[in-house]
C-alpha cells in the first residue's frame, strides 16, 4: 500500500509566479489535511477536505491560497502570485475514518512533503 | 490559546542516556496528544499518542506521560540510539474550530541528536 504521495519534491518559483502542489492520499483515504512548515517551525493547519468538499480552511490564508480535492485526482493546493514569505514546507496528510465522519483520534498520514522555494 | 509548547528546542543525549521532550498546553478542548517523529527531508511520522484518561503510555522504549492537572505531557526516550536522531514534534487534536474538522495543532519541534 503506497503511503500518501506529493509532487514535485521542490519546486522553485520566482515572484509573481503560480505555484501547484499535488498530493496523491493513501489509497481508500477520501480525507485530505495541508500543513505548512516554516523554518524551525512546527506544522500549521492550513486547510481540511473531502472530496469535493472544503470542510476547514480556517488556516488559509485569504488571499492567493486556494485548495480541492476533485472527485478524481489528486489534491491541488494551489498559490498565486507566490511571493519569497510562502517559501516553505508543504506538507499533506490523509486519513480514512471508520465511519462517515472523522475523530481526533484517527491517524494521520503524512506524505514527504514538496519544499517550495521562492526566488 | 490553540498553542502546544515545546521545549527544548534541541537536545543532546549520549548513546543509552534518556531523552526528554516536554510539552505544555492550554486549550482544554484538546483531547489527544500525538507524538511525531521526522527525519531529514521526510515527512512526520506518528511515533506513539495518550489520550487524556491515562497518565502513562509506554510503547517500547518510548513513553509519554501526562498531567491533565498540569495541561501538560512529556516523551521520553530510553536507551537512546543514533537512529533516533530526528526532529520531534508533540501535537494535540481536538474539536474546537466549530466547523467540526480536526486540527493538529503542532509544537515547535525539538531536534534531537544521540551521539555515539
Amino acid at each position: 500500500n503506497a503511503g500518501v504521495m506529493q509532487n514535485p519534491r521542490h519546486l522553485v518559483r520566482r515572484r509573481g509566479q503560480e505555484a501547484r502542489l499535488r498530493c496523491s492520499p493513501m489509497k481508500g483515504h477520501s480525507h485530505v489535511y495541508w500543513y505548512r512548515q516554516l523554518p524551525e517551525e512546527g506544522l500549521k493547519f492550513m486547510v481540511y477536505l473531502q472530496k469535493e468538499n472544503i470542510i476547514d480552511e480556517s488556516g488559509m490564508p485569504k488571499e492567493r491560497f486556494s485548495a480541492e480535492f476533485p472527485k478524481e485526482g489528486p489534491s491541488i493546493l494551489r498559490i498565486q502570485q507566490v511571493v519569497r514569505g510562502d517559501s516553505a514546507a508543504y506538507f499533506c496528510a490523509s486519513s480514512d475514518p471508520d465511519g462517515i465522519s472523522p475523530t481526533i483520534y484517527d491517524e494521520q498520514f503524512f506524505g514527504p512533503g514538496t519544499r517550495l522555494t521562492v526566488l | 490559546q490553540q498553542q502546544v509548547k515545546q521545549s527544548p528546542q534541541s537536545l543532546i543525549v549520549q548513546k543509552g542516556g534518556i531523552s526528554i521532550i516536554n510539552c505544555a498546553y492550554e486549550n482544554t478542548a484538546f483531547d489527544y496528544f500525538p507524538w511525531y517523529q521526522q527525519f531529514p527531508g521526510k515527512g512526520p511520522a506518528l511515533l506513539i499518542a495518550i489520550r487524556p484518561d491515562v497518565s502513562e503510555k509506554k510503547e517500547g522504549r518510548f513513553t509519554i506521560s501526562f498531567n491533565k492537572s498540569a495541561k501538560q505531557f512529556s516523551l521520553h526516550i530510553m536507551d537512546s540510539q543514533p537512529g533516533d536522531s530526528a526532529t520531534y514534534f508533540c501535537a494535540a487534536h481536538g474539536v474546537y474550530s466549530g466547523a467540526g474538522s480536526y486540527q493538529l495543532t503542532f509544537g515547535k519541534g525539538t531536534k534531537l541528536s544521540v551521539i555515539p
